[in-house]
């Protein structure tokens, strides 16, 4: 079955700096790649997704970037402000439609003003 | 749209209770429905697909028996935790895949319900 690894787990970065997470995938039929933002206690919000027939993907101040020959995806998050703070999930599927999620670990990202 | 209703959000019972979970899908039929657990700190780990009017695929090391799923409608899937144990203590939340507008894919992903705390005393 797929596994994701995700990195790193906590990142601290300085207000208005960008934040960068790696994921890593193993299934190289996975085709769809999200990435959610949970806040404690709450349901992951999608924040931006990509499938595998596109490499980059950009919405504002976010944008993701897929390489499928190397089996990996990144957040890039720029500008970031303290309400970016989150766990931010990487996940990946094997097909794009009715198919299980496979979730990366998490990144606890802060943000310091 | 797309949105995904579970219920309760919390709930306390005691050690070898049963407590069912209910998940709608309010404005979309989802034909599967994915249940999830997540302990403090730690990712989404699957525990089950669900599929109306089919049994549940249970993911390896869960407990069918324990984790009754039920899919008995295009909107309307629920998961009972039986006999709970405090270990089973966790956050539980479903999701589904929802598609709109046909061939052009206007709008699709995945929408989760809002999370059922689960503490057993």
């Amino acid at each position: 079955g797929e596994n994701v690894e995700q990195h790193p787990s906590t990142l601290s970065v300085q207000e208005g700096d960008s934040a960068v997470i790696k994921c890593t995938y193993s299934d190289s039929a996975s085709n769809y790649f999200p990435w959610y933002k949970q806040e404690l206690g709450k349901r992951p919000q999608l924040i931006i997704d990509i499938r595998s027939n596109v490499g980059e993907k950009k919405d504002q101040r976010i944008a993701v970037t897929l390489n499928k020959t190397a089996k990996h995806f990144s957040l890039h998050i720029t500008e970031t402000q303290p309400e970016d703070s989150a766990v931010y999930f990487c996940a990946a599927s094997e097909y794009f439609g009715n198919e299980k999620l496979t979730f990366g670990t998490g990144t606890r990202l802060t943000i310091i003003p | 749209g797309a949105v995904v209703s579970q219920h309760p959000s919390w709930v306390i019972c005691k050690s070898g209770t049963s407590v069912k979970i209910e998940c709608r899908s309010l404005d979309f039929q989802a034909t599967t429905m994915f249940w999830y657990r997540q302990f403090p700190k730690q990712s989404l780990m699957l525990m089950a697909t669900s599929n109306e009017g089919s049994k549940a695929t249970y993911e390896q090391g869960v407990e069918k028996d324990k984790f009754l799923i039920n899919h008995a409608s295009l909107t309307l899937s629920t998961l009972t935790v039986t006999s709970a144990h405090p270990e089973d203590s966790s956050f539980y939340i479903c999701s589904a895949f929802f598609q709109r507008g046909g061939d052009h894919l206007k709008a699709y992903g995945y929408t989760f319900g809002s999370g059922t705390r689960l503490t057993v005393v």
